[in-house]
Formats: structure tokens, C-alpha cells, sequence
């Protein structure tokens, strides 16, 4: 089955740098790669997600890439603003979407 | 829209006695659904999935079960809790057919404390 492992497990940042967490897969036929994040006491919750036919993706402040040759992907989150702090999960899944695979989960504390 | 209910938001029970926990969506039909454990500090592993009524695919042996008696209800079991079954659960829900998105929606959980 699918392995997904992610790094740091845990991430410090001052206001306003950027913050990077990465992840790797081992299934090549994963095909598309959601991140969540997830607020103290509640679910995670879908911020961006890329299909294996793109490289990049971006959304205000995050973007998401890609390298399907190396298997890896990583979340890249700019001008981290203290209400970043949370946990974020990677994941991974194949075409029929029925499961997806979470890496262990980067706690991301960024410091006003 | 679409909602999902996930009860209770925290239990604590005995080593030995039996779970239930249910999880209900609304606002779609046939609805992927999942079970998941959070250990503490941990990342979230896939107990169960359903892709329909009384279709429950485990992903791992343990001493959890899964039921889904009716389309939009996805419920949790055990006969004999264990100290290891410690956790937060979480449920989760997916569109089915091809025009679904591919994104999985989440249940505020439930904190489980075997004592």
C-alpha cells in the first residue's frame, strides 16, 4: 500500500517568514495530493490540493508542488501570520479517490 | 450544503466495556464514508471505509468494528475497549460518481479516554 512521510514534525516560524513542509510517497500510482490543516480540538480541513498532471499550484499565500520523479510534494506558506498555527497533513491518493493516504502531520507554531 | 454530525465530542469509558460511535451526514447521498484514529502527536490512520450500505472495508486488524446500517450513517464499535484504543476519531465523508469532488470532509471527532 501507499507510505506517505512527511517532515518537520514539528515547524517554528517567526511572523511573516515562510514556512515549507514536505512530503514523500511511495505509490506511483498516486495521483493526487490534498493538504489539510487542522485547528486545535477540530477536524482537518482541505486548504489546496494538486493533481498529478500539474507542478505547481497556488493560492493567495500557499502553493503546493509537485516532482512526480521523486515522489515528493510540499507546502509552501508565505507571510505566516499567527492564525498559520495549526497542524497540517499531507496526503495521498489514487484515481478511484476511495482512500487516501495521511502523512504524520507538521505542528506549525508561528511567533508574533 | 452539506453537513456531517459526529457524536459524542468526548467519552470516557473503562477498559472492557463496549463503544459506539456514530457519525451521520446530510445534504448528499451515497457518500464515501471513513473512519480514522489520531493517536496523540500522531498522524491519522485509516481504520475503515464505506462505499455503501453494509460495504465496510477494514484497513487494519484491530479490535474496532464498522458498520453502516443505512446510506448516511457510519457507525464506530467495540465489544471490549482496550487501553490502546485511546485515540480521537475522526469521520469523513466523499462524494461517489464522477462529478464528486475529491475531497474529503471531516468531523469535529471524538476524544476516546480508556481508563
Amino acid at each position: 500500500g501507499e507510505n506517505v512521510e512527511q517532515h518537520p514534525s514539528t515547524l517554528s516560524v517567526q511572523e511573516g517568514d515562510s514556512a515549507v513542509i514536505k512530503c514523500t510517497y511511495s505509490d506511483s500510482a498516486s495521483n493526487y495530493f490534498p493538504w489539510y490543516k487542522q485547528e486545535l480540538g477540530k477536524g482537518p480541513q482541505l486548504i489546496i490540493d494538486i493533481r498529478s498532471n500539474v507542478g505547481e499550484k497556488k493560492d493567495q499565500r500557499i502553493a503546493v508542488t509537485l516532482n512526480k520523479t521523486a515522489k515528493h510534494f510540499s507546502l509552501h506558506i508565505t507571510e505566516t501570520q499567527p492564525e498559520d498555527s495549526a497542524v497540517y497533513f499531507c496526503a495521498a491518493s489514487t484515481g478511484n479517490f476511495n482512500k487516501f493516504y495521511f502523512g504524520s502531520g507538521t505542528k506549525l507554531n508561528v511567533k508574533p | 450544503s452539506q453537513t456531517i454530525h459526529q457524536w459524542p465530542a468526548t467519552l470516557v469509558q473503562p477498559v472492557g466495556s463496549p463503544l459506539s460511535l456514530e457519525c451521520t451526514v446530510e445534504g448528499t447521498s451515497n457518500p464515501n464514508l471513513y473512519w480514522y484514529r489520531q493517536a496523540a502527536g500522531r498522524g491519522l490512520q485509516l481504520l475503515f471505509y464505506s462505499v455503501g450500505i453494509g460495504q465496510i472495508s477494514s484497513e487494519v486488524p484491530q479490535n474496532l468494528s464498522a458498520s453502516r446500517p443505512q446510506d448516511r450513517q457510519f457507525i464506530l464499535s467495540s465489544k471490549k475497549l482496550l487501553l490502546s484504543d485511546s485515540g480521537f476519531y475522526l469521520c469523513a465523508w466523499r462524494g461517489s460518481g464522477k462529478s464528486a469532488k475529491n475531497i474529503q470532509y471531516f468531523g469535529a471527532g471524538t476524544r476516546l479516554s480508556v481508563l
